[in-house]
């Protein structure tokens, strides 16, 4: 049981250039969702998705796309990359209702935009 | 909107008991909860208040008081590797987005 991973663990781009970070869960969760970290800022909401199919806006959404096509994948896109997107972003996923207050999290992925 | 308050840093003694306190302005949620992040790691779950009061965990508590807007985790018998950032953060009611605080760096010294 890998619980959530996420590809890649690292990477470099150049302003513009496009990429997409792959989350994947072995748990059967309902729910899924993305965040980036930035030093001192806490955890802040991209966007989620409740189910296959369904995606929706979080906190700070602009620059970013998304795509759950398969209940245990959720995508998500850069498609013209800024240094301001430079962060480390966190997928993580979690049973609807209550339940969903425990969200499980993957190991991270590490942004670095020139 | 809602926001979640908390220091940003602590500094505790081995074996210490030590509170780290969450404030908050929110217009409803479920309930409130508490993640630990060591460095370069991902957070993980440590407890869930839904209703006021106390909930112990073996060395850590989580308290909530939704009169008073605030909440606290509490960790004894203070270890090293208890030595990490740890967020509160609440689900909006009605919806699905979790909103985090900045974070509190817990530093714990021999």
């Amino acid at each position: 049981n890998a619980g959530v991973t996420q590809t890649p663990k690292f990477r470099v781009l150049k302003t513009g250039q496009s990429m997409t970070l792959l989350c994947a869960q072995d748990m059967n969760h309902e729910y899924m969702y993305w965040y980036r970290q930035d030093p001192g800022m806490g955890l802040r909401l991209i966007h989620y998705s409740v189910g296959e199919g369904t995606t929706a806006k979080g906190e700070v959404p602009d620059g970013y796309n998304v795509s759950r096509l398969k209940k245990q994948n959720f995508l998500l896109g850069l498609e013209s990359a800024a240094p301001s997107q430079t962060s480390v972003y966190f997928c993580a996923s979690s049973l609807p209702g209550a339940q969903g207050e425990t969200q499980y999290f993957g190991p991270g992925t590490r942004l670095l935009v020139l | 909107g809602q926001s979640l308050e908390q220091p940003s840093e602590v500094t505790a003694v081995e074996g210490a008991i030590v509170q780290i306190n969450c404030t908050y302005q929110t217009s409803g949620f479920y309930g409130l909860s508490w993640y630990q992040q060591h460095d370069g790691g991902a957070p993980t779950f440590l407890s869930y208040n839904a209703l006021d009061g106390l909930e112990e965990t073996g060395r850590f508590s989580s308290f909530l008081s939704r009169s008073d807007s605030y909440g606290y985790l509490l960790l004894q018998e203070l270890q090293m590797k208890d030595s990490a950032s740890y967020f509160c953060a609440v689900r909006e009611r009605g919806g699905f987005k979790t909103i985090f605080g900045a974070g509190t760096r817990l530093f714990v010294k021999a």
